[in-house]
């Protein structure tokens, strides 16, 4: 099974600065035939569930503000937050959906106001 | 607006079954691969189960496989999700969530709220 790697577990930003979470796959999730990643990232608000942010790797979903992007390829991805605003607190999660219908999620990363 | 509803989660002995169900509406049910995903409480996310549009390919994590039985009735715009001997470690809150697309292989677009099965003597 394909393992999802998230570092780090938690971090504090300052409001207005950048907010940086990386992902790591045990194996490519690039699908060669179609050049597509298979990676999506999940913000989750406490008392929420998770609402879609960015899949395909770096496609933002409709109504995602654009301070949040994803980018990477095969093995390592990252979500940034480009100026942190306090209502981006939350969690974090990255999920690979290559291959099958079964998925993986990472452990998640906790974001903070510093 | 897409809406998904769980419901069937409780309290239940450890060994014992339950059957989540999970009501959707606001788009076409039966174009679209669903899976069940819990969240243990404080925890991080784990798939358990997921199936294609037409059911005619299914899968389990392996902490489930042989216990847990994912169905659906494109009919009744439903999907269930019958969890049969029960184990403390299966405490979690559960939720029924839709893919983007049609394909096998999908990002997930849209979560319902959950419903909390608690596994206690």
């Amino acid at each position: 099974d394909v393992v999802m790697t998230q570092s780090p577990d938690s971090l504090a930003v300052s409001l207005g600065e950048r907010a940086t979470i990386n992902c790591k796959s045990s194996q490519s999730v690039l699908n060669s035939s179609n050049n597509k990643n298979y990676l999506a990232w999940y913000q989750q608000k406490p008392g929420q569930p998770p609402k879609l942010l960015i899949y395909w790797a770096s496609t933002r979903e409709y109504g995602v503000p654009d301070r949040f992007s994803g980018s990477g390829s095969g093995t390592d991805f990252t979500l940034t937050i480009s100026a942190l605003q306090a209502e981006d607190v939350a969690v974090y999660y990255c999920h690979q959906y290559y291959g099958t219908l079964k998925a993986t999620f990472g452990g998640g990363t906790k974001v903070e106001v510093k | 607006e897409v809406q998904l509803v769980e419901s069937g989660g409780g309290l239940v002995q450890p060994g014992r079954s339950l059957r989540l169900s999970c009501a959707a509406s606001g788009f076409t049910f039966d174009e679209y691969a669903m899976h069940w995903v819990r969240q243990a409480p404080g925890k991080g996310l784990e798939w358990v189960s997921g199936i294609t549009w037409n059911s005619g390919n299914i899968d389990y994590a392996d902490s489930v496989k042989g216990r847990f039985t994912i169905s659906r009735d494109n009919a009744k715009n439903s999907l269930y999700l019958q969890m049969n001997s029960l184990r403390v470690e299966d405490t979690a809150l559960y939720y029924c969530a839709k893919t983007g697309c049609s394909s096998t292989s999908c990002y997930v677009n849209w979560w319902g709220q959950g419903t909390l099965v608690t596994v206690s003597s």
